[in-house]
């Protein structure tokens, strides 16, 4: 079994600043990690994955993520982030080896001040 | 192209009924997902379909079930209504089984249960 643990349950950051997400997880099986971004009232979006390779990850609207494994950690990360970037964001995990059995964390609230 | 498409938006519904929740997937996607989104909780996976096949389940009473459609559509139903069902339900679809693959998240439909 797979879990996964958001250290922050609110992270407020002024527009421009940096900004980072953390997230552990724990598994006794190798896993692939993702972090989803979700807007009010809209579905989940794919930011990032890490299957393997460079453990330095990009995604999408300028965000990008670290695979740590001796720390069993994937924080999320942005440099300068837009009042656009508000919204909650989740770590996931799913099992290599299975199905689309995708366990999530219980979201991080970014709230980017004007 | 469509996204992920899912009926209706919003239910209300009263304790002991039963439900019926629809999702179309993107054109090409055989997988299916089924995912509870509990407020203030990360989403929960119920069920995965491939197929037509049932290829995974979550943690979840019998009062759940799903079923998919030759043309890959999929519904889920829950029977005996408790209060604790009351969720955003996401669907969720992918062009294959693996957990590599990138899921498509639906905007999902808002169940009340009073």
């Amino acid at each position: 079994a797979q879990s996964v643990t958001q250290l922050d349950s609110q992270v407020p950051v002024f527009e421009e600043a940096p900004v980072e997400l953390r997230c552990n997880y724990s598994s006794s099986v190798s896993v692939y990690l993702f972090w989803y971004v979700q807007y009010p009232n809209q579905g989940l979006q794919l930011l990032l994955k890490y299957l393997s390779g460079s453990t330095l990850v990009k995604g999408i609207n300028g965000f990008e993520a670290e695979f740590n494994k001796s720390q069993t950690s994937f924080h999320l990360r942005k440099p300068s982030v837009h009042i656009s970037d508000t919204a909650e964001y989740f770590c996931a995990v799913s099992d290599r080896r299975g199905y689309q059995k995708v366990t999530f964390g219980i979201g991080t609230k970014l709230q980017v001040i004007p | 192209d469509a996204g992920v498409t899912q009926s209706p938006t919003h239910l209300i519904k009263t304790r002991g009924q039963q439900v019926t929740l629809r999702c179309s997937p993107i054109s090409g996607h055989k997988s299916v997902s089924w995912y509870q989104q509990v407020l203030g909780q990360g989403p929960q996976f119920i069920f995965q379909y491939y197929e037509k096949e049932e290829r995974g389940r979550g943690n979840f009473p019998d009062r759940f079930s799903a079923r998919q459609f030759p043309n890959y559509s999929s519904e889920l139903n829950v029977n005996a209504l408790l209060l604790g069902d009351s969720a955003l339900y996401l669907c969720a679809s992918s062009p294959g089984t693996g957990s590599y693959n990138e899921q498509f998240f639906g905007p999902g439909t808002r169940l009340t249960v009073l």
